[in-house]
């Protein structure tokens, strides 16, 4: 069985910019769970769709956003990037106990 | 979800059984108890969980405590690729959000 699949792997933005990252869970799981991980704040739950809607949601500011589609592949969008945002995004697909995470996102931000 | 409490670093020799501590005093009755893993430049991994009795999996074992207030995970026989920071997270309903502390980062000499 596949894995979770995240793209881009690697991505370098300029601050202000907007980005789109995109994963696909493993087949039959239906819900998708992002994090950011950074050095300073380890890593951190943005939100949690689960049949395209957004179950859970962490503490971030407005401009982190994702959506799920109807085959379970999850985008997240972060608008008017800042410095901080450059992070490693984690995408992770669940069963019922156990997450599965993909390789993630590198995102720098200039 | 209860807060957990981890060594910073441990050491251990490769082939050596490794013991990684965690304390969750204030876990509730219906907190699991999970274990997560990140080795170097990949996403987390599912390791383990359980409730109240010891787990066996092909990976590690997870002894908890009677009174559940502490928990520990053993490898039975370390090897290099086990080198990782590893994650305990109690967690109560359902299996999201992990909350991620800063672990124990592993160290395995050969």
């Amino acid at each position: 069985k596949a894995g979770v699949t995240q793209t881009p792997r690697y991505l370098i933005k300029t601050r202000g910019q907007q980005v789109t990252l995109s994963c696909s869970p493993i087949s039959g799981h239906r819900s998708v769970s992002w994090y950011q991980q950074t050095p300073g704040q380890g890593l951190q739950f943005l939100f949690e769709y689960f049949s395209e809607t957004q179950r859970n949601k962490g503490n971030f500011p407005g401009r982190f956003s994702g959506r799920q589609f109807s085959n379970s592949r999850s985008e997240m969008n972060v608008s008017t990037l800042e410095l901080g945002d450059s992070a490693l995004y984690l995408c992770a697909s669940s069963n019922l106990y156990e997450q599965y995470f993909g390789p993630g996102t590198r995102l720098t931000v200039t | 979800d209860a807060k957990t409490t981890q060594p910073n670093s441990m050491e251990s020799n490769e082939e050596e059984p490794v013991h990684l501590p965690c304390n969750h005093s204030t876990i509730s009755g219906t907190d699991y108890i999970h274990w997560y893993r990140q080795l170097p430049s990949q996403g987390p991994e599912y390791v383990i969980h359980g409730l109240t009795s010891n787990v066996n999996n092909r990976m590690a074992s997870l002894a908890i405590a009677e009174d559940r207030k502490s928990s520990t995970l053993i490898l039975h026989r370390a090897t290099l690729r086990d080198a990782a920071v590893y994650y305990c997270i109690s967690l109560n309903s359902g299996n999201t959000p992990l909350v991620f502390g800063k672990g124990t980062r592993l160290s395995v000499i050969a």
